[in-house]
């Protein structure tokens, strides 16, 4: 059964700092791997989506890298700021059955920025 | 910018009612999810849906029911609610092709009394 395991659960860093999120998946054979924030009592919303064929994805101060085969991924924020702050949910599909396109989603890393 | 709905935003409701959370999408999807989310917890699917009128059930139990009568609305229903059901209830949407991007909702924010 495929876990997501996201390390650290919580960060407070001060403005401007350049940070690192992890995510660890057991099962290597995804479809793709998604990143979201989540604001407090909000939805999701999607900051970057990694093929599997692919190494990494770009999106402004967002960087996110993924290893298939050691069943890892990383979200790079560079130069931080409060309005950074949310909770960062990692999540991959594993393809094939028509469930197996749904998400798994790791418990996330809430993230403080201090200005 | 995401096309999905959901309504409502936060409802409290007494035990034994009977309650439909509505959530609709305009971007064409085939695919419809929902899942559950208890504060502090990682997001679980209970439903979910690759086209009009299949449903299936996701990986956690759930009391609720799901029906998929058109492509842009999925509604989850609870016949009789209990204090057990509070929760955060989250709809996504994505495409037919499995390499395409989810989109989530706002949520529904539901607290039984």
């Amino acid at each position: 059964k495929q876990e997501v395991t996201q390390i650290p659960a919580a960060l407070s860093v001060p403005e401007g700092e350049n940070l690192v999120l992890n995510c660890s998946f057991t099962d290597s054979a995804i479809y793709n791997l998604q990143w979201f924030r989540q604001d407090p009592g909000k939805g999701l919303t999607s900051l970057l989506l990694i093929q599997s064929s692919q190494r990494e994805q770009t999106s402004g101060r967002l960087n996110a890298s993924l290893d298939k085969s050691s069943g890892r991924s990383t979200l790079y924020i560079a130069a931080s700021q409060p309005g950074d702050s949310a909770t960062y949910l990692c999540a991959v599909s594993l393809g094939g059955n028509q469930a197996g396109t749904a998400l798994i989603f790791g418990k996330g890393t809430t993230l403080s920025v201090s200005s | 910018e995401a096309d999905i709905y959901q309504t409502p935003r936060y409802l409290v409701i007494g035990t034994g009612k009977k309650i439909t959370l509505e959530c609709s999408q305009t971007m064409g999807h085939d695919k419809m999810y929902w899942y559950q989310q208890d504060p502090g917890m990682e997001l679980h699917l209970i439903h979910y849906s690759y086209g009009v009128n299949s449903t299936e059930k996701g990986d956690l139990s759930s009391e609720s029911t799901v029906s998929r009568i058109r492509t842009e609305h999925f509604p989850l229903t609870l016949e009789s609610a209990r204090p057990s059901h509070t929760s955060q209830y989250l709809c996504a949407s994505s495409d037919r092709q499995g390499n395409t991007e989810a989109f989530f909702g706002q949520g529904t924010r539901l607290t039984v009394v």
